[in-house]
């Protein structure tokens, strides 16, 4: 049984700050993942990739992978208060297309 | 270009009544998938099509619980005999092969009376 593990929150950061959002999985073979961002009473919407382990950066956001450590994690700089959302950390492999997910953390982002 | 959509995007009905959902990918994104959210939790994947043939599904996937895409284009997912626990947000995502970004659409959200 695969599983995603997140903090549910709420995690509260100050405007401008650098929020870090974590999450780890089970499953050694996982090969893809994935952040989603998911505003109350909408549905996911995609923000990062990363398959291989280190480091990758889209604007404000970074995803970074140690697949040794079975760990994903999420950096958004600059926070904005529009940043305040749900995020989803979701894995897929193992012969497996279907995404797991975690509950998602609560990111409140304080003016 | 057009990203999912999904209809209807509320739907009420009553305990033991059967409801059909659409959804429809985005253009050339020949893997289609389905999920289910409810409150407080992330959403859980119940079954993908790779084209019209349906690829895997899920053990959430009871027999009350059929999904079709016959031209390999839209899907519908029907749920037969409805129960309160089928309360939820039924979500479609598509994406353009294994393993890659799936993208989700608005979703519809089913609550059973």
């Amino acid at each position: 049984q695969k599983e995603v593990e997140q903090n549910s929150g709420p995690l509260s950061v100050p405007e401008g700050a650098i929020a870090s959002l974590n999450c780890t999985y089970s499953d050694r073979v996982s090969q893809s993942f994935f952040w989603y961002r998911q505003y109350s009473g909408k549905s996911p919407e995609l923000i990062m990739s990363i398959y291989s382990n280190g480091d990758k950066e889209d604007g404000r956001f970074t995803a970074q992978l140690n697949k040794a450590s079975q760990y994903v994690s999420l950096l958004i700089r600059d926070s904005q208060p529009s940043d305040s959302a749900t995020y989803l950390c979701a894995v897929s492999g193992g012969g497996a297309d279907g995404l797991t997910f975690g509950k998602g953390t609560h990111l409140i982002i304080q003016p | 270009d057009t990203g999912v959509s999904q209809d209807p995007r509320h739907k009420i009905t009553k305990r033991g009544q059967n409801v059909t959902f659409r959804c429809d990918p985005i253009s050339e994104h020949n893997r289609l998938y389905w999920y289910r959210q409810t409150l407080g939790q992330g959403p859980e994947f119940l079954t993908y099509f790779q084209n019209e043939a349906q690829l895997e599904k899920s053990r959430l996937l009871s027999d009350r619980f059929s999904a079709e895409r016959p031209k390999g284009s839209f899907s519908t997912l029907e749920i037969q005999r409805t129960e309160q626990g089928d309360s939820a947000m039924y979500l479609c995502a598509s994406s353009t092969g294994q393993g890659i970004e799936q993208y989700f659409g608005p979703g519809t959200r089913l609550t059973v009376t």
